[in-house]
């Protein structure tokens, strides 16, 4: 699986949009973009995922640039509750062994 | 539905006890998983399985086993619990789009 890169922390107001970087610059054209976050203590969760056109969910909206290198994830109004580390990964979706390597992601913090 | 339920929450172990961490999913999902997150860290692959009666191994299965007798239930058993095991269990299962959907995790301690 192609390796990402996100910042380590980012803060965005709350109501605001926020918007959230990956970098994945080795991607191969059969490689899907996956957003989970982790709130503390808490089993992660799926976001959004997408191949190359951008995708829209009830949670947020995922933009991945036209020679996929890099996506964003935009979550459109943050809030308190949003606070998490978001995780961009990057994998062949069905494949048997799934070896789920979240790196360190990025730490958004929800200001009121 | 409920998605995917772990129980218990909570487990405080000693040293060579044993036990049985349960994981139960209603979305009807062949692929299950086990991880283990210890702190600050990323989620390490356990077992997983495929379907009903087909597990297999994933990056760090000893001292654990695994059975899928239904396609609902994916129990971890511990059989000689080792403080090395002290870590947080999440279980998962596989969607048609290849996410992946989390139980709330039990937070185990070996003593």
């Amino acid at each position: 699986d192609a390796k990402t890169t996100q910042p380590t922390s980012m803060d965005c107001a709350e109501g605001r949009a926020a918007n959230l970087p990956c970098n994945h610059s080795t991607i191969s054209g059969n490689e899907y973009v996956y957003w989970y976050r982790q709130i503390h203590s808490q089993g992660p969760q799926y976001i959004i995922h997408g191949l190359k056109n951008n995708e829209t969910n009830e949670m947020a909206s995922l933009i991945i640039t036209e020679d996929r290198k890099s996506s964003t994830l935009i979550l459109p109004h943050a809030t308190l509750r949003d606070t998490a580390v978001y995780y961009c990964i990057v994998r062949v979706p069905l494949d048997n062994f799934n070896k789920f390597y979240f790196g360190s992601g990025t730490k958004l913090n929800v200001k009121p | 539905n409920a998605g995917v339920t772990q129980t218990p929450k909570f487990r405080i172990l000693k040293i060579g006890q044993s036990m049985t961490l349960q994981c139960t999913q209603d979305m009807n999902h062949n692929y299950m998983y086990w991880y283990r997150q210890d702190p600050g860290m990323g989620l390490k692959l356990i077992y997983y399985s495929v379907g009903a009666g087909i597990t297999d191994k994933g990056e760090v299965p000893n001292g654990y086993n695994v059975s899928r007798s239904t396609t609902e239930d994916f129990p971890l058993r511990l059989e000689l619990a080792a403080p090395s095991q002290t870590s947080v269990y999440f279980c998962a299962s596989r969607g048609q789009g290849g996410e992946q959907y989390f139980g709330p995790g039990t937070r185990l301690t070996v003593t």
